[in-house]
C-alpha cells in the first residue's frame, strides 16, 4: 500500500531533550516536507525537500534540523525542543513540484508535546 | 506575499443542502489552488486541484471547487451535503516564486448534520 509513515505518532517530552520523529515513504517521490498544525493557524510549512541531500526552509524552521540522507525518509529532529514546539506534525510527500506532480500526500501526523 | 484566508472557522449544514467553503487568495501571477480534508485524527487527503483550464474543478467524493479570478477566490462546493462530510477542510496555494513552497489556510471545521 502506498503511504507515508511516522512515528511515533505521540510523543511527550520535555525541554531541551533532544528527538527526532521518522517519516518514511514508500512512492518514491522526490518531494518530502514537514508541516506543523496548530489552531487557528492551520498548517505551516518547516523544511521541504527536493531530492536526496537537497533542503530547504520552509516559514518557520527555526528550532528545526532535517537530512534527506535517503530517498525514502525525512527525518525531523529537534535538537532542543522547548514548549512553543508542541504542536501536531506532518510529513507528505509527492512525485515532484511541476505542475500535474504537486499533489501532496500526508502522513497520519505526529502529537508532540513539550513540557 | 502568497497566502489564503479561510474566513469561516466553522459551517454548519443540514444533510442533503448543498454546502459551501469558502477561500481567498494572494498569490502573484496565476495560481496553482488545493482543497485538503482531514478527517478526525487522520492525515490530510486531497480532494482537488486548480491548475489551469476550466474555472469549475470537480474532485474527489462529489466536491467541486469554483475559480474565480476577479474575486481571487476559489471556494469548495457540493449540491447536497453528506454527514460523512463532516471534518476540516484546508484551503491551499503554491508559491509561484518558489514552487516547493506551499501556504494553507487556517481550516474550515464543516459541520453536516442529519
Amino acid at each position: 500500500e502506498a503511504q507515508v509513515t511516522q512515528n511515533p505518532r505521540y510523543l511527550i517530552t520535555v525541554t531541551g531533550k533532544k528527538l527526532t520523529v521518522t517519516c518514511s515513504q514508500n512512492m518514491n517521490h522526490e518531494y518530502m516536507s514537514w508541516y506543523r498544525q496548530d489552531p487557528g493557524l492551520g498548517l505551516r510549512q518547516i523544511y521541504y525537500s527536493m531530492n536526496v541531500e537537497v533542503t530547504d526552509k520552509g516559514d518557520v524552521p527555526e528550532g528545526y534540523k532535517v537530512s534527506r540522507k535517503e530517498k525514502r525518509n525525512f527525518p525531523l529532529i529537534l535538537e532542543s525542543p522547548s514548549p512553543n514546539q508542541t504542536s501536531l506534525y506532518f510529513c507528505a510527500s509527492s512525485p515532484g513540484t511541476s505542475g500535474a506532480t504537486d499533489t501532496q500526500y500526508f502522513g497520519p501526523g505526529t502529537r508532540l508535546t513539550v513540557l | 506575499a502568497q497566502s489564503v484566508a479561510q474566513p469561516e472557522d466553522q459551517v454548519n449544514v443540514a444533510e442533503g443542502n448543498p454546502l459551501t467553503v469558502k477561500c481567498t487568495y494572494s498569490v502573484s501571477g496565476n495560481p496553482y489552488l488545493f482543497w485538503y480534508v482531514q478527517y478526525p485524527n487522520r492525515g490530510l487527503q486531497f480532494l482537488l486541484k486548480y491548475i489551469t483550464g476550466d474555472n469549475l474543478v470537480k474532485g474527489s467524493y462529489g466536491f467541486e471547487a469554483e475559480f474565480n479570478k476577479s474575486q481571487t477566490s476559489f471556494h469548495l462546493k457540493k449540491p447536497s451535503a453528506l454527514v460523512s462530510d463532516s471534518a476540516l477542510y484546508f484551503c491551499a496555494v503554491r508559491d509561484m516564486r518558489n514552487f516547493n513552497k506551499f501556504y494553507f489556510g487556517s481550516g474550515t471545521k464543516l459541520n453536516v448534520k442529519p
